[in-house]
């Protein structure tokens, strides 16, 4: 299960809180991207990223931000914004040109909002 | 952008029994289609994956078919096993910059 991690395991938060997620690799992969998982709605991109210092809005970006200072690492932070954060989130990465090849998932983080 | 509808949403057989599972894509400029099993509360993971210039690929009780032209990918899984007991998910890629994913489809598994 190594190459790819996430914390923390379980989040909780506040309303008009922001958190971070981290995500960390170590499989030297150019891509990285973040899921959100909801029941009955598969994997929905918020962010991706295919080179450092650059990434792009997925599909539901609205509500949270990414920084990509490091190749190893893509941290997800989500915003008091986003007004229904619980979910579980979902880092991958995979080699550059990541439609084009397997994604490898970490382990997810489940945010829950109190 | 690309649109992947993955159906059923819930299949539930008898072990030993086969599974089908099919996905349908709309850009016709996708090329790669990946399969990923995710056990509950785990991440998902590759189990088979099939390129364009490929019609059927085989990993033993796994096969996934490829029909170009109706723009739709099956995942076969014969003589199922209560540890198959999973949510699959289909994807395709190649046509947008990043792979659009299914829904998901449950399968349980009954001893």
């Amino acid at each position: 299960d190594g190459g790819i991690t996430q914390s923390p395991k379980y989040l909780f938060r506040k309303e008009g809180q922001n958190v971070t997620l981290s995500c960390e690799q170590n499989l030297n992969h150019d891509a990285m991207y973040w899921y959100r998982q909801d029941p009955g709605q598969g994997l929905r991109l918020i962010y991706y990223s295919q080179i450092v210092n650059d990434f792009q809005k997925g599909d539901i970006a609205e509500g949270y931000s990414v920084s990509r200072e490091k190749k190893e690492s893509f941290p997800l932070t989500v915003t008091s914004a986003q007004k229904n954060p619980t979910a579980f989130y979902l880092c991958a990465s995979g080699l550059a040109g990541g439609f084009y090849n397997e994604q490898f998932f970490g382990p997810g983080t489940r945010l829950t909002v109190l | 952008g690309e649109n992947v509808e993955q159906h059923p949403s819930t299949l539930s057989v008898q072990e030993g029994d086969s599974a089908v599972i099919k996905c349908t894509y709309s850009d016709s400029a996708s090329n790669y289609f990946p399969w990923y099993k995710q056990e509950l509360g785990k991440r998902p993971q590759l189990i088979i994956d099939i390129r364009s210039n490929v019609g059927e690929k085989k990993d033993q009780r796994i096969a996934v078919t490829l029909n170009k032209t109706a723009k739709h990918f099956s995942l076969h899984i014969t003589e199922t096993q209560p540890e198959d007991s999973a949510v699959y998910f289909c994807a395709a890629g190649g046509g947008s910059y990043i792979p659009t994913f299914g829904r998901g489809t449950s399968l349980i598994v009954h001893p």
